[in-house]
């Protein structure tokens, strides 16, 4: 069965701290995904990678950085947490080619204090 | 810039059939998803439309017209299972391909 699997489930952490959440698939998917599901805002897209090593912007990736150093792997990165990056973050994998369709993570539930 | 709008809540009746439709106005248009999120749940694909017309899968129907900027998703023979948030996303074509979610339409289905 295929999967996209993220670390960590719930996180709980504090204003400034630096916070890393992981994400690997095991389909070998070229395309991985960071979004972000707020209540009434829906999925926004914060980063999505390619390729190994290379990175994009999405609609909002201020206070985001990302890590593509595998191509299984893809890490979110909050540089400086704040509290309004109390979130769901979902991961996500897809094909290069096709119809692009979208395997997603669990998620990552993360509260900032 | 884009735009994708969709009903914030639906209830519907055990058995019944109900549409949900999806605007969208997306400069790059390439296609337009359904996905089906259950409750504290991962988003599930559901059905992908490029071109124009019905595209029908069991219980669920998925249509678009491009010149209209429209889609529905179609579900009948509703169960108790089918209660969930489904998401429109419209691929948008930059250079990379992107999907642009909406922000959902939660239905409730009662007995």
């Amino acid at each position: 069965d295929v999967k996209v699997t993220q670390s960590s489930r719930y996180l709980v952490k504090r204003t400034g701290e630096k916070v890393f959440l992981e994400c690997v698939q095991d389909m070998d998917h070229e395309n991985m995904f960071w979004y972000r599901q707020d209540p009434g805002l829906g999925l926004r897209l914060i980063y999505f990678s390619y390729d190994v090593k290379m990175k994009e912007k999405g609609d909002i990736p201020e206070g985001y950085s990302v890590s593509r150093e595998k191509k299984e792997r893809f890490s979110l990165i909050l540089e400086s947490a704040s509290t309004n990056q109390t979130s769901m973050y979902l991961c996500a994998s897809s094909q290069a080619v096709g119809a692009n369709v979208l395997t997603f993570g669990a998620g990552s539930r993360l509260t900032v204090l | 810039g884009q735009n994708i709008d969709q009903p914030t809540e639906m209830t519907a009746t055990e058995g019944a059939i109900v549409q949900i439709n999806c605007t969208y106005q997306t400069s790059g248009f390439n296609g337009l998803f359904w996905y089906q999120q259950h409750a504290g749940e991962a988003p599930t694909f559901l059905s992908y439309n490029v071109l124009d017309g019905l595209e029908e899968k069991g219980r669920f129907s998925s249509f678009l017209s491009r010149s209209k900027g429209y889609s529905y998703l179609l579900l009948k023979e509703l169960q108790m299972k089918d209660s969930a948030s489904y998401l429109c996303a419209v691929v948008q074509d930059t250079g990379f391909q992107k999907l642009v979610f909406g922000t959902g339409t939660r239905l409730l289905v009662s007995p």
